[in-house]
């Protein structure tokens, strides 16, 4: 079956613009989680949804958004653009429940330029 | 959130078995243990996990300490492909959330 499916795999923007990110999770899974990757702070959870409902919340500001859409696809939003959003943007998607693996995709690499 | 501790780095000759070490002595009695591993330009992998008996599948076996406050990864034969950050993570009984740590970069020398 096919996995994880992140897109766009690169991305440059400029300060103050803001980005949206896609990521379509593994057929009949309904929970989608969204990480920030940075070589300082290694993998921080950004948030969780399920059934188009967020479910968990990590701690970052609000200018980091997301949503899940009713087929589990889910979106990320970042608004005010920093430098310091520079990084690996990963998806993971997972049945949900304690012993579900979670299946990740690649990524997608935003630099704030 | 319960958190992990690993060394930061080790290093294993090909074709030797391999201990990962884990520490999470706030584990709670409903989190399991994960392991994930990263390759260099990839999302993390999933390797294993458990609860309280240690686990065998194709890639690794997990070990868990009867106190439930550490664990090991074992690899039983590395290869160079075996190269990759390797991360132990509690997954949240009750909300099912990651929380990665800084996980343990492994080099495998030929």
């Amino acid at each position: 079956k096919a996995g994880v499916t992140q897109t766009p795999r690169y991305l440059i923007k400029t300060r103050g613009q803001q980005v949206t990110l896609s990521c379509s999770p593994i057929s009949g899974h309904r929970s989608v989680s969204w990480y920030q990757q940075t070589p300082g702070q290694g993998l921080q959870f950004l948030f969780e949804y399920f059934s188009e409902t967020q479910r968990n919340k990590g701690n970052f500001p609000g200018r980091f958004s997301g949503r899940q859409f009713s087929n589990s696809r889910s979106e990320m939003n970042v608004s005010t653009l920093e430098l310091g959003d520079s990084a690996l943007y990963l998806c993971a998607s997972s049945l949900l429940s304690q012993t579900g693996e979670a299946f990740f995709g690649q990524g997608t690499r935003l630099t704030v330029v | 959130d319960a958190k992990t501790t690993q060394p930061n780095s080790m290093e294993s000759n090909e074709e030797e078995p391999v201990h990962l070490p884990c520490n999470h002595s706030t584990i709670s009695g409903t989190d399991y243990i994960h392991w994930y591993r990263q390759l260099p330009s990839q999302g993390p992998e999933y390797v294993i996990h458990g609860l309280t008996s240690n686990v065998n599948n194709r890639m690794a076996s997990l070990a868990i300490a009867e106190d439930r406050k550490s664990s090991t990864l074992i690899l039983h034969r590395a290869t160079l492909r075996d190269a990759a950050v390797y991360y132990c993570i509690l997954r949240d009984g009750r909300t099912y959330k990651y929380i990665f740590g800084t996980g343990t970069r492994l080099k495998v020398l030929a």
